[in-house]
């Protein structure tokens, strides 16, 4: 079956300018995550949805980034007014239930480049 | 906090060499352990889950293995082959806290034809 996809692959933007991000998880999944891999960084939580809770945003680094999930499928990730040192890899995973034992599916990612 | 480090973070061996990746972590409060690998410019794919009450899992010619209590885990990989280069990441899942994956820095793997 299809897996998470994520669009788009690459996008360069300049600083200043907003960008979102799109996730389309696996169907059925209810839980969703937002990581980003930078370097020096490793991979690090940004945001989970999990139903229709409220998110968990402890990991998003600044009020610039958001994230919602609508209908309880389809996120958008966004970064307003974009820096240099949000150039990262954004990957988007997502687990049948957001409990102890499911596993988390990764897409692809998306490569974002702040000029 | 939890810190999951991976050693070595580079290793490079013959094809057809066994060998075993290392995985430790600082906290054993864990649901359960994944571990990925990740090819170059791609996303991660999951490669074995093992949940806090196993000891090891198995898939094809790589077995994983846990240690919640000493707070280890290891991957360990048959019969290398070319095809097995890539970072390999693991990750723990906390019991406390956010629903997160905590990651190590992942070990970048080269199998020499």
């Amino acid at each position: 079956g299809a897996g998470v996809s994520q669009s788009p692959s690459n996008k360069v933007t300049e600083k200043g300018k907003d960008v979102e991000l799109r996730c389309d998880p696996i169907s059925g999944h209810t839980a969703l995550y937002w990581y980003r891999q930078s370097l020096g960084q490793g991979l690090e939580f940004l945001i989970y949805f999990q139903g229709n809770s409220a998110p968990d945003k402890s990991g998003l680094p600044s009020d610039r980034f958001s994230a919602e999930r609508t209908g309880g499928s389809v996120s958008t990730l966004t970064i307003q007014r974009t820096q240099q040192e949000d150039s990262a890899v954004y990957l988007c995973a997502s687990s049948l239930y957001g409990g102890d034992s499911y596993e988390q599916y990764f897409g692809p990612g998306t490569r974002l480049t702040v000029t | 906090k939890q810190e999951v480090t991976q050693i070595p973070a580079a290793l490079s061996v013959p094809e057809g060499e066994n060998l075993v990746l290392n995985c430790s972590f600082t906290d054993s409060a864990i649901y359960n352990l994944q571990w990925f690998r990740q090819d170059p410019g791609k996303g991660l794919t999951s490669l074995l889950l093992i949940q806090s009450s196993q000891r090891e899992q198995t898939s094809g010619r790589l077995n994983a293995s846990l240690d919640k209590s000493s707070g280890r885990s290891t991957l360990y990989i048959a019969a290398s082959q070319p095809g097995d280069s890539a970072t390999y990441l693991c990750a723990v899942k906390r019991i406390q806290g956010a629903q997160k994956l905590v990651f190590g820095q992942g070990t970048r793997l080269t199998i020499n034809p």
